[in-house]
């Protein structure tokens, strides 16, 4: 089965530094990978995904993330943070055919004025 | 926009009571999802459904049980609820086809007492 990873479960930045947050994924063939945001009382926002292709992907709210398939992972950036980023952040993988996320725990971001 | 609404935000309940979570979307979409989430943990998939009538075991389906008796609607149930269901249960829905991305309603907390 795959699996997911997110090894920082709580990350606190300073406005306006940059921020990467790490995600691991155990999958056989290419996945399909996600990054989604949940602001507090919110549901999950996508932020971005890869599927195929240019291994830098860009999503909203000035985001990025690289695809890196040698090291089986797919982490988040974003040169520069603001305060309303503080989130908890959720990468996912699907499997079973596009039926199942699978999650991984989560990253929550802090951040300071 | 896609809406996916659920029928609470919040839920008190009392142990061995039985509780309905309503979901709906406004989007025909095909496949409709419950997930619980909890600290640390992250998103675990609890039912899901790609039809009318039809629903599939996630991976914590013990405890629950799902109906979708209308394409727009899946609720999830539980027959007697107990402490350790105390959660955030999170829907979410997504078209057929190949973008895979899961559109999330807003959440219910549910406190079991």
């Amino acid at each position: 089965a795959q699996s997911v990873t997110q090894p920082d479960i709580h990350i606190t930045v300073s406005e306006g530094a940059s921020l990467e947050l790490r995600c691991n994924y155990s999958y056989g063939a290419t996945p399909y990978l996600f990054w989604y945001v949940q602001s507090p009382g919110q549901g999950l926002q996508l932020l971005l995904k890869y599927f195929s292709g240019d291994t830098l992907v860009q999503g909203i709210k000035g985001f990025e993330a690289e695809f890196k398939r040698s090291q089986s992972s797919f982490n988040l950036r974003k040169p520069s943070v603001h305060w309303s980023d503080a989130a908890e952040y959720f990468c996912a993988v699907v499997e079973n055919y596009g039926q199942n996320f699978v999650f991984g725990p989560g990253t929550r971001l802090s951040v300071l004025p | 926009d896609v809406k996916v609404t659920q029928s609470s935000r919040y839920l008190v309940k009392r142990t061995g009571e039985k509780v309905f979570l309503e979901c709906v979307q406004d989007m025909d979409h095909e496949n409709m999802f419950w997930y619980r989430q909890d600290p640390g943990l992250g998103l675990r998939l609890i039912y899901f459904s790609y039809d009318v009538k039809m629903k599939e075991k996630g991976d914590i389906p013990e405890g629950y049980s799902v109906s979708r008796e209308k394409k727009e609607r899946f609720s999830l149930i539980l027959e007697s609820a107990s402490t350790n269901q105390t959660s955030m249960y999170l829907c979410a829905s997504r078209p057929q086809g190949l973008s895979y991305e899961q559109y999330f309603g807003p959440g219910t907390r549910l406190t079991v007492t």
